[in-house]
């Protein structure tokens, strides 16, 4: 059974710094990409970042380029994303999802996702 | 980057209604056109990619279409387990790959 689970996510202020971090399990993580997708409270969903499976491609949304670090041990089995100079428009659930390409696709899709990270920027 | 606008942003429906949400992208995406569900407290599901494949294990009853720009998600049976929200996303290319804002689907 393939399992994503989030951690680190909680409170911290505006200007603060959090490390999210998904542990995989079941699935070949090293031959995969990754993703970390948002969602802020009541809102729709928010693609945020995105590496290949050797980490040789990295992508950011605009929102985040610069302050958030996408970053995997495929040694642990391990998605992290490091988020700094936080402000309230972070707030959000931070999902991992794994991006697949299925036989025959060349349509990346996420097919396997967390029960995301609540990060709650405040002061 | 892509814009994806989806209609309408929320519709009551009956179980046994036929349901049709439509996604619009900004450019031609060909077929590189997912779609998602979403139960509230829950993590998106995905049910549709490259437009038209059906996810292993998603039910035959949900259905997708379209190419270039315009794209269509069918429930053809609508079911208790349905009402949830919907989302299209867009993985043409290189990243940013956007969503729709959703479509929440409501008991009439």
């Amino acid at each position: 059974e393939v399992q994503l689970v989030e951690s680190g996510g909680g409170l911290v202020k505006p200007g603060g710094s959090l490390r999210l971090s998904c542990a995989a399990s079941g699935l070949s993580f090293s031959t995969h990409n990754m993703n970390w997708v948002r969602q802020a409270p009541g809102k729709g969903l928010e693609w945020v970042s995105s590496i290949s499976s050797s980490s040789s491609y990295i992508y950011y949304a605009d929102s985040v380029k610069g302050r958030f670090t996408i970053s995997r041990d495929n040694a642990k089995d391990s998605l992290h994303l490091q988020m700094n100079s936080l402000s309230a428009e972070d707030t959000a659930v931070y999902y991992c999802a794994r991006g697949f390409y299925a036989s025959g696709s060349y349509c990346l899709h996420f097919d396997y996702w967390g029960q995301g990270a609540l990060v709650t920027v405040s002061s | 980057d892509i814009q994806m606008t989806q209609s309408p942003s929320s519709l009551s429906a009956s179980v046994g209604d036929r349901v049709t949400i439509t996604c619009r992208a900004s450019q031609s995406i060909t077929t590189y056109l997912n779609w998602y569900q979403q139960i509230p407290g829950k993590a998106p599901k995905l049910l549709i990619y490259g437009a038209s494949s059906l996810q292993n294990g998603v039910p035959s009853r949900f259905s997708g279409s379209g190419s270039g720009t315009d794209f269509t998600l069918t429930i053809s049976s609508l079911q208790p387990e349905d009402f949830a929200t919907y989302y299209c996303q867009q993985s043409y290319n290189t990243p940013p790959w956007t969503f729709g804002q959703g479509t929440r689907v409501e008991i009439k």
